[in-house]
């Protein structure tokens, strides 16, 4: 059974103050990991896609990294528009195309 | 180019009854999967709908049910209400049964 941890629950910075966000995973071949940006009622918004370790994406102040066990997603510079909450999902080789989630990063940005 | 749209956006119910919820894909998009996600919590697998069959199902109970039409839409039933489905409903379309899915803005349930 595909499992995804996140860590930390919560974590709140500071304008300006880098950080980084951790999910560990344990899946039965991985097809692919995802991150996704959801905001307070809304439905969560695409950010990466990540298929093999080494692999590394980026986004404005956002990138994303992947090793056979975890992945972390690095926030440089934030700023208050990047509070939200960040979700990790993995999709398996023996999962079909369900995807299983983590219970998420809920990060604050401080002006 | 309309993403995954949802309605309604919020359901008010009581303990018993029936409710539908409603999805339309992404343009291009042709499966659609729906999801559980209490407050707090990650989203949870219900199940998938691919040319109009239920492909993969996660660890919920008959009471929850679907459909897909020949538009690719697709509806998600649950009966006999319980208080601990309140929650926000999240459908996600991708093209065939490949890697990625895009969620809808979601419906939130909230069953009294």
């Amino acid at each position: 059974e595909d499992q995804v941890t996140q860590s930390p629950e919560a974590l709140r910075l500071q304008e300006g103050e880098s950080s980084s966000l951790n999910c560990s995973y344990t899946v039965s071949g991985l097809r692919g990991l995802f991150w996704y940006r959801q905001d307070p009622g809304k439905g969560p918004e695409f950010l990466f896609t990540l298929y093999s370790a080494g692999e590394e994406k980026e986004k404005e102040r956002l990138k994303a990294t992947l090793t056979k066990k975890e992945s972390f997603l690095h926030i440089t510079a934030p700023k208050p528009e990047d509070s939200a909450t960040y979700l990790c999902a993995v999709q398996g080789q023996t999962s079909g195309s369900r995807l299983t989630f983590g219970e998420g990063t809920q990060l604050t940005v401080n002006p | 180019d309309a993403g995954v749209t949802q309605s309604p956006t919020h359901l008010i119910k009581t303990r018993g009854q029936q409710v539908t919820l409603r999805c339309s894909p992404k343009s291009g998009h042709d499966t659609v999967s729906w999801y559980q996600q209490a407050l707090g919590q990650g989203p949870q697998f219900i199940f998938q709908y691919y040319e109009e069959e239920e492909r993969q199902r996660g660890n919920f109970p008959d009471r929850f049910s679907g459909h897909q039409f020949p538009n690719y839409s697709s509806e998600l039933n649950v009966n006999a209400l319980l208080l601990g489905d309140s929650a926000l409903y999240l459908c996600a379309s991708s093209p065939g049964q490949g890697i990625g899915q895009y969620f809808g803005a979601g419906t939130r349930l909230s069953v009294l």
